[in-house]
């Protein structure tokens, strides 16, 4: 299995700034996602990201407002930009390596937006 | 796209008994249904996933049946315990790996 490590655990944040979040995997991994989980909600797909190459974004979502970057195969960053309160959510990476194997998910990071 | 409706949205059993949460999908190219335990301040944690091809799946206390042809899949937890306590999501897919859909989820409490 694979381990994730998401950074950071937690942020509150003021309007209008931007966050990074960052996600580690232990091994070499395929597919990565960014997921976010709004107060009490499901988890919805935000995009995909790809290694080498523009993110593929789910609908409803937009590069402007949650650029991705993956530089290799272990890394990958969600940027939530110019923040509002409707931005507090639960932001979670997951990986997968497609074919037979299940999808794993970081712990997540908890944002407050003030 | 695909769209996952999960019930009930709650769910509390005297510990001991069993639990059963449904979800009914619509996309016939998904292929791979896995069930997610949430528990308060963490990840999703896989319990149990079931493929296109089997249609009963049993890991001890936890059990996925999966009719195809309705589009849709069962939870089953028998004795219940406490420590079952969490919200369950199920999702689906075109194959494990990749981008799951996820159904609203249900929270279960397990009373002693």
């Amino acid at each position: 299995s694979a381990v994730i490590s998401q950074k950071p655990s937690r942020d509150i944040c003021q309007r209008g700034t931007s966050l990074t979040i960052q996600c580690q995997v232990d091994s070499q991994v395929t597919m990565m996602f960014w997921y976010r989980q709004q107060p009490g909600q499901s988890l919805t797909l935000i995009a995909t990201a790809n290694q080498g190459s523009e993110a593929t974004y789910e609908s409803g979502f937009v590069i402007d407002k949650f650029p991705i970057s993956r530089p290799n195969l272990t890394f990958s960053t969600l940027t939530v930009s110019n923040m509002s309160p409707e931005d507090s959510s639960i932001y979670l990476c997951s990986v997968g390596n497609g074919g037979n194997t299940e999808a794993f998910f970081g712990q997540g990071t908890r944002l407050t937006v003030v | 796209g695909e769209n996952v409706e999960q019930h009930p949205s709650t769910l509390s059993v005297q510990e001991g008994d069993s639990a059963v949460i449904k979800c009914t999908y619509s996309d016939s190219a998904s292929n791979y249904f896995p069930w997610y335990k949430q528990e308060l301040g963490k990840g999703p944690q896989l319990i149990i996933d079931i493929r296109s091809n089997v249609g009963e799946k049993k890991d001890q206390r936890i059990a996925v049946t999966l009719n195809k042809t309705a589009k849709h899949f069962s939870l089953h937890i028998t004795e219940t315990q406490p420590e079952d306590s969490a919200v369950y999501f199920c999702a689906a897919s075109p194959q494990a790996g990749t981008a799951l859909i996820f159904g609203k989820g249900t929270t279960l409490s397990v009373s002693s």
